[in-house]
């Protein structure tokens, strides 16, 4: 398989508090985009990274980008229920390639 | 704006037994992706479209495994014959040729018996 890897597998953490998801991957890439997916729901983009840059932010959500390193973050500031989902970073190239996912549960 | 309709949203059959999954991208746009995802897994690229062309196709099986986009609008996936291991959801999106962003159907899920 040539899926990227998220780390952690699986997070909880209390409502409120931030929540930070990793990926790295294997090849080169174009730019690398986060998505999310409530349970048995369809993906939803939340942000996108091009390969000349190094940070982005979208409202509570903070990316990073280290090519050098092959890797990515994603920073969920100020957490809350509906953040409850599972996060997916995705590269792209001539290849499309989404790891296996972060499972993200709010604690109330 | 409508999204990316999936049509069936379920469909279990029997081993062996033809199976097809239909999907509607969004108006306007001209790139047409077929996912595969497993539980707990994320979507696995089967099959890319631009317009009519399927420019990459390299992970599609094909002994069992056809799609189609006529006219570079719907799209269909066939299995033929299906097998246990076909079980998954299988993904639609669609992209525009202005913007990078992919937007997701909700997915048929496939139940082999």
């Amino acid at each position: 398989s040539q899926q990227g890897e998220e780390d952690p597998q699986a997070l909880s953490i209390q409502e409120g508090e931030n929540a930070t998801m990793n990926c790295s991957y294997k090849t080169s890439i174009n730019n690398l985009q986060w998505y999310r997916q409530n349970s048995g729901r369809g993906l939803v983009h939340l942000i996108l990274i091009r390969s000349n840059e190094r940070e982005k932010h979208s409202g509570r959500l903070r990316v990073t980008l280290d090519t050098s390193k092959k890797s990515s973050s994603l920073l969920i500031t100020a957490s809350r229920a509906a953040d409850t989902a599972s996060y997916f970073c995705a590269t792209f190239d001539d290849k499309i390639i989404f790891g296996k996912g972060t499972r993200l549960h709010i604690l109330p | 704006e409508a999204g990316v309709v999936q049509s069936p949203r379920y469909k279990i059959i029997e081993k062996k037994q033809p199976v097809a999954f239909w999907c509607n991208p969004i108006s306007g746009h001209n790139t047409l992706y077929w996912y595969l995802q497993n539980l707990g897994q994320g979507p696995e690229l089967l099959i890319r479209y631009e317009n009519e062309e399927a420019v990459d196709d390299s992970q599609l099986p094909k002994d069992r495994f056809s799609a189609e986009r006529l006219k570079g609008v719907d799209s269909t996936l066939k299995i033929q014959p299906a097998e246990l291991g076909d079980s998954a959801v299988y993904l639609c999106a669609s992209s525009s040729p202005y913007q990078e962003t992919q937007y997701f159907g909700p997915g048929t899920r496939l139940l082999v018996l």
